[in-house]
């Protein structure tokens, strides 16, 4: 059972389009993080979100955390082919104990930007 | 700041044969690492967490007598694989945090091996 669900998993458009990404889930969530990971390198942090209903920007990237913490979402303005990449939601796992210190992931959404 | 580095970047072995890959911490003190493995096109997959000083806590199904992890100091973590096969052949990338903030992990750029 998958604690992070992330939709679209596969998401292809063209330079300037907006698009947004989704990371829900049926637990709260003390806090969630967005990961971008390009082809053959490490996932690089871009944000956590702590507290529910926050937003926060960068850049052309905005990210929200859901009122009840269950979700999460990652919104794009504009997209230009180097936003290209995996993008992965975490966050600890609920109920803490034994997961100390561990994120679990969502399944990725794989963004492809065309020129 | 927070940078992790993984060595080698890249790695061939024959089957049979054992591989160690080296995750360090260059600008801070790890006291957690953790490694995992990552399948093309797919999310990250926690093969295990280690505390600096402490035996390595593996995950369900993965066999910690054929991925050795040491951690033997709070800026160093090895994973050795050892008697490589095929299906051994993955991504694997490890991540560190911090005592101030222990869900914040930073990843290292990875290791791609692959077993002939």
């Amino acid at each position: 059972t998958q604690l992070l669900e992330q939709s679209p998993q596969f998401l292809s458009i063209q330079e300037g389009e907006n698009l947004t990404v989704y990371c829900n889930s049926s637990s709260v969530f003390s806090s969630l993080q967005w990961y971008r990971q390009e082809p053959g390198e490490g996932p690089v942090l871009l944000v956590t979100v702590v507290t529910g209903g926050e937003v926060k920007k960068l850049k052309r990237l905005t990210f929200q955390f859901g009122d009840a913490r269950k979700d999460s979402s990652l919104h794009i303005t504009a997209a230009q082919p180097g936003d290209t990449g995996l993008y992965l939601c975490a966050g600890p796992p609920p109920g803490g104990g034994t997961s100390y210190g561990k994120l679990t992931f969502g399944q990725g959404t794989i963004l492809t930007v065309h020129p | 700041g927070a940078v992790v580095s993984q060595h080698p970047s890249w790695v061939i072995c024959k089957s049979g044969t054992s591989v160690k890959i080296e995750c360090r911490s260059l600008d801070f003190q790890a006291t957690t690492m953790f490694w995992y493995r990552q399948f093309p096109k797919q999310s990250l997959m926690l093969m295990a967490t280690s505390n600096e000083g402490s035996k390595a806590t593996y995950e369900q199904g993965v066999e910690k007598d054929k991925f050795l992890i040491n951690h033997a100091s709070l800026t160093l973590s090895t994973l050795t694989v050892t008697s490589a096969h095929p299906e051994d052949s993955s991504f694997y990338i490890c991540s560190a945090s911090w005592a101030g903030n222990p869900y914040e992990q930073y990843f290292g750029p990875g290791t791609r091996l692959t077993v002939t």
